[in-house]
């Protein structure tokens, strides 16, 4: 069956560093990618999604680009900041109606 | 900002008891979902709505748990027997179409301790 794989459980890392995030997944089906951003309390968001090959997406600083050859969609961004502290989840679509929901990467950011 | 609404936002229930809680999807947004969020903050999937026809669900969302999206009227997810293991944050959310390429926009939840 569909499945997302999320590697790092919980990622640390002084602010102005860069982070990547990892995402694999596996389908037989033409993959829809998404990240969510779930803040401490907060309703999860969507924060990207694509589902076109070799091409980056942005928003908020962050980017993904999804790598059909290597089942990747790994989330990164350049310079973290303290507000970026949060739950991120990567998230798989084939076209039904479920969604597929990675196990979560919690990336705490420290001054 | 999503404008899905969740009520009530906590409920504790002890074993055996029923637990109801509702959503209210985005205005215009026929897809319901709904999610449970464990402790370890992992998602499990238990059904989904379009309009006010089930689109899938689990084998433990049959057995235990009720659900309807009937029109004008909130969506509900009801457990009938609730067990310790249901404690839980029960996330809602919608999108505008059917599809699960489609953005899903989350309410806040209703956190679940069953005692």
């Amino acid at each position: 069956g569909d499945s997302v794989t999320q590697t790092e459980g919980l990622v640390t890392l002084t602010k102005g560093l860069p982070v990547m995030l990892n995402c694999t997944y596996q389908t037989t089906y033409s993959p829809f990618l998404f990240w969510y951003v779930q803040h401490l309390n907060e309703a999860p968001k969507l924060l990207l999604k694509s589902s076109t090959d070799n091409k980056r997406t942005e928003h908020q600083g962050f980017y993904a680009t999804l790598h059909k050859s290597s089942s990747s969609f790994h989330l990164q961004k350049s310079s973290v900041q303290l507000s970026d502290s949060a739950l991120y989840f990567c998230a798989l679509g084939t076209g039904g109606y479920k969604v597929v929901f990675g196990s979560g990467t919690r990336l705490l950011v420290s001054p | 900002n999503s404008k899905v609404i969740q009520t009530p936002r906590y409920l504790v229930k002890g074993q055996g008891q029923k637990a109801k809680m509702r959503c209210i999807p985005e205005k215009g947004h026929p897809v319901v979902f709904w999610y449970q969020q464990n402790k370890n903050n992992e998602f499990k999937f238990l059904i989904n709505f379009q309009n006010q026809e089930v689109l899938q669900q689990i084998d433990m969302t049959e057995k235990r748990f009720s659900a309807e999206c009937p029109s004008n009227s909130p969506c509900s997810l009801e457990i009938q027997s609730s067990e310790a293991g249901d404690s839980a944050l029960y996330l809602c959310a919608s999108s505008l179409v059917g599809g699960n390429y489609a953005e899903q926009f989350f309410g806040p939840g209703t956190r679940l301790t069953v005692l």
